[in-house]
C-alpha cells in the first residue's frame, strides 16, 4: 500500500519569507500528485497537479515539483502573507491509466504571523 | 453554481442511531466522492460513484456504512448504528470529466462534523 508523508506536521514563520513544504512518498510509481488547500471548518482547494511527465508546475506565489525517483515533492511558497495561513495536504496517485483514488499526506499546518 | 452542498454541517448523535450524511453535487458532475477525516487517521477515500453508480466502495469501513446516489443531484453516507469511532469531519466532493483534468480537479463541500456520544 502506498504511503504519503508530509513533514513538519506544523509550521510557524514571519510574513514574508520563503518557504517550502516537503511530501514524500514510498512508490516511485506515482501517476500524479496534488497539493490542496484546507483552511479550518471547510473542505480541500486544489492548488496544484503534476502528472508523472512532469517535473513542476506553477501558479502564481506557488511552485511545486515533483521527483519520482527520489519519492519526494515540494511546495514552495515565496513571500509568504498570513492569508497563507491554512493546512496543505498532498496527494498521491497510482495505477496504470491513473487510479482516481488518491492517498493523501497528513498535511502540514502553516502559520504566517505579520 | 453554489458548490458542492452539504447537509447537515453538524450533526450529534449518541452512539447506536442512524446517521444520514447528505450531498448535492455541482450541477452536471458526473464523479461523487466521499471522504472522511480524522485526526487519526487523516483524509480517507469511502467509495465514489460515476454517473450514480458506485465504483469502488473498498474504502468503506464495515458494513454499518451504506451510500447510495439515486440520481445526478443527490447522495447519501448512512451510518447505522453508529458509533463514538465514527466521529470525523465527512466530506463530499464532485468532479466532471468534461473539464481539463477533470477526474483530479475534486470540488469539495464545506463537511459535515458529526459526534458520535
Amino acid at each position: 500500500k502506498q504511503e504519503v508523508t508530509q513533514i513538519p506536521a506544523a509550521l510557524s514563520v514571519p510574513e514574508g519569507e520563503n518557504l517550502v513544504l516537503n511530501c514524500s512518498f514510498t512508490d516511485s510509481a506515482i501517476y500524479n500528485l496534488q497539493w490542496f488547500r484546507q483552511d479550518p471548518g471547510k473542505g480541500l482547494t486544489s492548488l496544484l497537479l503534476i502528472q508523472s511527465s512532469q517535473r513542476e508546475q506553477t501558479s502564481g506565489r506557488l511552485n511545486a515539483s515533483l521527483d519520482k525517483s527520489s519519492g519526494r515533492s515540494t511546495l514552495y511558497i515565496a513571500a509568504s502573507q498570513p492569508g497563507d495561513s491554512a493546512t496543505y495536504l498532498c496527494a498521491g496517485r497510482w495505477g496504470s491509466g491513473g487510479s482516481y483514488i488518491p492517498t493523501f499526506g497528513r498535511g502540514t499546518s502553516l502559520i504566517v504571523h505579520p | 453554481d453554489a458548490g458542492v452542498i452539504q447537509s447537515p454541517r453538524h450533526e450529534v448523535t449518541e452512539m447506536g442511531q442512524e446517521v444520514t450524511l447528505r450531498c448535492k453535487p455541482i450541477s452536471g458532475h458526473d464523479y461523487l466522492f466521499w471522504y472522511r477525516q480524522t485526526m487519526m487517521r487523516g483524509l480517507e477515500l469511502l467509495i465514489y460513484f460515476n454517473n450514480n453508480v458506485p465504483i469502488d466502495d473498498s474504502g468503506m469501513p464495515e458494513d454499518r456504512f451504506s451510500a447510495k446516489m439515486p440520481n445526478a443531484s443527490f447522495s447519501t453516507l448512512k451510518i447505522q448504528p453508529s458509533e463514538p469511532r465514527d466521529s470525523a469531519v465527512y466530506f463530499c466532493a464532485s468532479s466532471s470529466t468534461a473539464e481539463r483534468e477533470g477526474l483530479e480537479t475534486q470540488y469539495f463541500g464545506p463537511g459535515t462534523r458529526l459526534l458520535v456520544l
